[in-house]
């Protein structure tokens, strides 16, 4: 089946340092999946931050950036400079549309903490 | 804004006994998803919906039954519960399929703890 492995957290960085969250895919069921980032703050239910359908293309959000590589089968999660804000669970799944609605295959989270 | 609620927030339950979970949406969307997180484990899909009165298997089913009495409205119910179903639970809506549709809204989670 499909399945997304992602950095196992906590990870804990510095206010305005550099942020990277690694995934990669495995998408047997289809092809083209799409990709998806959802971050959860305390408190609150999973939101998109970022996603991508076309393999080659980079999605950005909130600072964030995230490129499909399809030859890799990754779609890392990166930010050049955090925020104290930025302190959440991040998400990294794949998608695949079809009758079955929109399944998607989440990694496991990654929690992030930013030290001020 | 889109919206999704769940109710409870959480909820220690007795072994053996039955968990009603419910989840609204505002969205007006057409598919309802429960998804269960465990430690280690990412979001699984246990049923979903895409139309009142209709419920679908999802990825891990067993020991749970779901029920769309309306577009709205979407419950999970575990009626023995058991040990193994301590988790937190998900729920989302979202429009029907379609690579521009298919973002998910979730909500606030559920957590249940069984005893």
């Amino acid at each position: 089946g499909d399945s997304v492995t992602q950095t196992e957290g906590p990870v804990t960085v510095s206010e305005s340092e550099s942020l990277i969250i690694n995934c990669t895919y495995s998408a047997t069921s289809i092809a083209y999946p799409n990709l998806f980032w959802y971050v959860r703050y305390p408190g609150e239910g999973l939101q998109l931050l970022l996603k991508v359908i076309t393999a080659g293309q980079k999605g950005s959000s909130r600072g964030f950036e995230a490129t499909y590589n399809k030859e890799t089968t990754s779609f890392h999660l990166q930010k050049a400079s955090v925020q104290e804000s930025d302190s959440a669970v991040y998400y990294c799944a794949l998608g695949a549309t079809n009758s079955a609605g929109n399944k998607l295959t989440f990694g496991i989270g990654t929690r992030v903490l930013v030290r001020p | 804004e889109a919206a999704v609620t769940q109710s409870p927030r959480s909820k220690v339950a007795v072994t053996g006994g039955k968990v009603t979970l419910s989840c609204h949406q505002t969205n007006n969307h057409d598919y309802m998803y429960w998804y269960r997180q465990d430690t280690g484990h990412g979001l699984r899909l246990i049923h979903y919906s895409y139309v009142a009165d209709s419920t679908e298997k999802g990825d891990i089913p067993d020991g749970y039954k779901a029920s769309r009495p309306s577009q709205e409205n979407f419950s999970l119910i575990l009626e023995l519960a058991s040990l193994s179903q301590t988790a937190v639970y998900f729920c989302a809506s979202s429009d029907a399929p379609g690579q521009f549709q298919d973002t998910q809204y979730f909500g606030p989670g559920t957590r249940l703890l069984v005893l």
